[in-house]
């Protein structure tokens, strides 16, 4: 059974940083990579997705993947107040697969 | 584009009573989701669908049944609620391309008290 683990639980920086969330996962046959980011009451919306190994860029945010050490993480620069919010790292094996999601970062950027 | 939408947006049962939740969805996504989300945290897979009259069991599924009625529709029921059981259950959707990206309706939240 897929085992997702997500660090730091949570994590306050100030407007302007650097952030980097981090995701692991027991399946060394995992193929499908995501983040997604919920904000305060509303529902989770994918905000990057990952399908190879190495670095994929899109505005602020850059995900890299290493699947030799069953590790993803997400990186944003320049972070904002609106950035606040809980990311879920999720993986599957399969394209028509199950979805595993970590239980996820809080991120709160102070103004 | 498209939307999901579920019903009831809040619900509040009683110790034991059987309770349905009911997802809808335009996007013509052949597979649809049930997610159970307990106080900010991760999201935990109870039956997922991959097309009209099929149902899959996730991790979560004991306690529940689901219903996929039509392509469009995904029903979920709480066989018996426990009491004091709080949380909100997410329905999700997602296309045979992008990598089957879920898409996700804004949520039930359920109280029994």
């Amino acid at each position: 059974q897929q085992n997702v683990q997500q660090s730091p639980e949570s994590l306050i920086v100030p407007e302007g940083a650097r952030t980097s969330l981090n995701c692991t996962f027991s399946d060394s046959a995992s193929q499908y990579f995501w983040w997604y980011r919920q904000h305060s009451g509303k529902a989770p919306k994918a905000l990057m997705s990952i399908f190879s190994n190495g670095e994929k860029e899109e505005g602020r945010f850059t995900i890299h993947l290493n699947k030799a050490s069953l590790h993803f993480s997400l990186h944003i620069r320049d972070s904002q107040p609106s950035d606040s919010a809980l990311y879920l790292c999720a993986v599957k094996r399969t394209n028509t697969g199950k979805l595993t999601f970590g239980d996820g970062t809080v991120l709160t950027v102070k103004p | 584009g498209g939307i999901i939408t579920q019903t009831p947006k809040f619900l509040i049962g009683q110790e034991g009573q059987k309770l349905t939740l009911k997802c809808q969805q335009n996007f013509n996504h052949d597979t649809m989701y049930w997610y159970r989300q307990d106080s900010g945290k991760g999201l935990r897979l109870i039956y997922y669908s991959i097309t009209e009259n099929d149902l899959q069991k996730g991790d979560l599924s004991e306690g529940y049944d689901a219903s996929r009625e039509k392509k469009s529709s995904f029903s979920l029921t709480v066989t018996s609620a426990q009491k004091n059981e709080m949380a909100v259950f997410l329905c999700a959707s997602s296309p045979r391309d992008r990598g089957y990206t879920q898409y996700f309706g804004p949520g039930t939240r359920l109280l029994v008290l």
